[in-house]
């Protein structure tokens, strides 16, 4: 079974608006990270956010997380046409030296010009 | 500073064949993950090197997968014979050594696998 799960599946915005996915995982975490995917591109890492921790900024995107609810949500600020691409949540829950990541199935992001 | 490189980008074979996929970490990387990704699920881990070492193979479907990371430099993952539940998206990533504590994965582009 999954680890993380991401709603909406799909989403289209306007440029501008601000888009919100959210992530919700069901074992204890290290962190969480958030990934893009443009089409026929590898995965990028967009932030992570530790499990100390409750909100992280980076540029136009905010994370927050809730470990007492076992979710996460990224909020992506004035949108733009090139943000159009899917949205991963990974949590890394590895003891030791090994870092494998668990992912959610995704939300694919259309921001429309 | 080049990234991770995967060859081929896409793949397509018949059912039985045999394909071999690479993937060229960044210089430098001890770590090195391979992941999958089939239609419509989710990103699943399939292992992980430790230079030329397997650290987890517990996400590897079954016998038919085989990874190897000679010299601990670039890795290959052969699937032999292939069937059709294999066709995905293969990527690799890799990241640095560093013990407890978290470093970045870098991911490649992926090779697409498709199984005829």
């Amino acid at each position: 079974s999954q680890q993380g799960e991401e709603d909406p599946q799909a989403l289209s915005i306007q440029e501008g608006e601000n888009a919100t996915m959210n992530c919700s995982y069901k074992t204890s975490i290290n962190n969480l990270q958030w990934y893009r995917q443009n089409s026929g591109r590898g995965l990028v890492h967009l932030i992570l956010i530790r499990s100390n921790e409750r909100e992280k900024h980076s540029g136009r995107l905010r994370v927050t997380l809730d470990t007492s609810k076992k979710s996460s949500s990224l909020l992506i600020t004035a949108s733009r046409a090139a943000d159009t691409a899917s949205y991963f949540c990974a949590t890394d829950a590895s003891a030791g030296n090994n870092r494998k990541l668990i992912w959610g199935l995704g939300t694919s992001l259309a921001v429309n010009p | 500073e080049a990234g991770v490189t995967q060859f081929p980008s896409h793949s397509v074979i018949e059912k039985g064949q045999t394909v071999t996929l690479r993937c060229d970490p960044i210089s430098g990387h001890d770590n090195l993950y391979w992941y999958r990704r089939v239609m419509g699920k989710e990103i699943k881990f399939l292992l992980h090197f430790v230079k030329e070492s397997k650290q987890d193979e517990s996400g590897m479907p079954n016998n038919r997968f085989l990874a190897e990371r000679t010299g601990g430099t670039y890795s290959t993952l052969k699937v032999q014979p292939a069937e059709l539940e294999d066709s995905g998206v293969y990527f690799c990533a890799s990241s640095l050594s560093g013990g407890f504590s978290y470093n970045e994965q870098f991911f490649g582009p992926g090779t697409r696998l498709t199984v005829l």
